[in-house]
This record gives structure tokens, sequence and C-alpha cells, in this order.
């Protein structure tokens, strides 16, 4: 079975500019979750979607919205990049979402410098 | 608001040395705890889980963490490290309510060295 899949897995773009990040989900999963990996704060949730529908939402800006499609493939995009950024972004499945017993994969990450 | 604290910023040991690495975790109500591991150029991978049931829980490759509720613990243990265990290890909680969905709060990690 083909695992959490992230493109592209790095990218360079300047403040100001915006970004798309994809990730597909493994096979049957219904649930993705978005993560971002910085040295200094390490891994924090972004946002979590199940059904097309974002269920949950971390502690970020509005720079930072998210989607997922009909077949659980998910985006996620950030408007007007800052310095503050550059980080690794996680895409993460599960089979499901309910009481948060349903274990998270984890892709590989998109590595995002912002210059 | 939830926090999850690892107290080990770098552990180094030696091949056959024990390991405990500490986890605790700050929120009253019913949790789900997690162990993760990232091997140097491998993407996070689960190393074991507790929901509900038996505080002493096994993972993959000899892991076992014990959730120790008084004390908002979940420590993790092996009791002899490989050079293959080298990597980073993270802790997370998530908050057992039909809403939390699976949403997870990390620890900063704890990055282990073992030396052959």
């Amino acid at each position: 079975k083909a695992g959490v899949t992230q493109t592209p897995r790095y990218l360079i773009k300047t403040r100001g500019q915006q970004v798309t990040l994809s990730c597909s989900p493994i096979s049957g999963h219904r649930s993705v979750s978005w993560y971002q990996q910085t040295p200094g704060q390490g891994l924090q949730f972004l946002f979590e979607y199940f059904s097309e529908t974002q269920r949950n939402k971390g502690n970020f800006p509005g720079r930072f919205s998210g989607r997922q499609f009909s077949n659980s493939r998910s985006e996620m995009n950030v408007s007007t990049l800052e310095l503050g950024d550059s980080a690794l972004y996680l895409c993460a499945s599960s089979l499901d979402w309910g009481q948060g017993n349903s274990p998270l994969h984890f892709g590989n990450g998109t590595r995002l410098t912002v210059t | 608001a939830q926090s999850v604290s690892q107290h080990n910023h770098h552990v180094i040991l030696s091949e056959a040395a024990s390991l405990e690495l500490g986890c605790n975790y700050s929120y009253g109500g019913t949790v789900n705890l997690f162990w993760y591991v990232q091997y140097p150029g491998q993407h996070l991978q689960l190393l074991l889980k507790y929901f509900s049931g038996d505080p002493l829980v096994k993972g993959i490759k000899g892991f076992e963490a014990e959730f120790i509720k008084s004390k908002f613990s979940f420590n993790l243990r092996k009791p002899s490290v490989q050079w293959s265990d080298t990597a980073e290890y993270f802790c997370a909680v998530n908050a057992g309510t039909n809403q939390a969905g699976t949403a997870l709060i990390f620890g900063k990690g704890t990055t282990l060295s073992v030396s052959s």
C-alpha cells in the first residue's frame, strides 16, 4: 500500500507570494491533517479535514488555509508568505476522525523556504 | 491549553544501555497518548499508542511505555538500545473527546544517539 504522498518535496518562494502544497492520503483513509515543523516551535497542528470539511484548526493566522477533495486528497495554501513561514509542512492521514484513536500516518513533508 | 513536555533534548547512549525518555502532558480529561519516531531521512512513524486499558503498552522494535495517570506521564522505555535506534522521538497527546479528531499536541522531541 502506498504511503502518504506530498508534493512538491521542496519549494523556494519570495516574501509576499502564495504557495499551494498537495497531499494524497493512504488509500481508504478519509481524514487528512497538516502540521508545521520548525526547529524552534517543533510540530504544530494546522488543521484537519474529514469528508471535505475542516473539523479542527490550530492557532495559525488566516493566511493558512486548506481544503479536501471528494477523493480525500488535500491541499493547503499559504498566502502573503512571510520569512517565518519557512518550515517543513507535514501531511498526515488516518482512517477515521472520531475520538482521536485513529493513528496518523505521515508523509515525508514539503520543505518550504521563504526568501 | 494542552501541552506536552519532553524532559531530555538529546540523549547519548552506548549500545545495550537501557533507555527511558520522559514525557509529561497537561490535560485533565481523557487522553490518547502516542510516541512517534523519526529515523534519519525518514518520515514520522508510530512507535506505540495508548487509548485505554492496560497502562503498560508495547510497541514496535521492543519499545514500551507506561501511562501513569496520577503523574500525567507517558514515559518511553527500552531495555537494551541498538545503533539502529538512533532517531528523534516525539511524544504526543490527543484529547479523547468526540470533537478532538486526530489533532495531536507534540512535545519538542528528544534526539537519541546510540554509539556502537
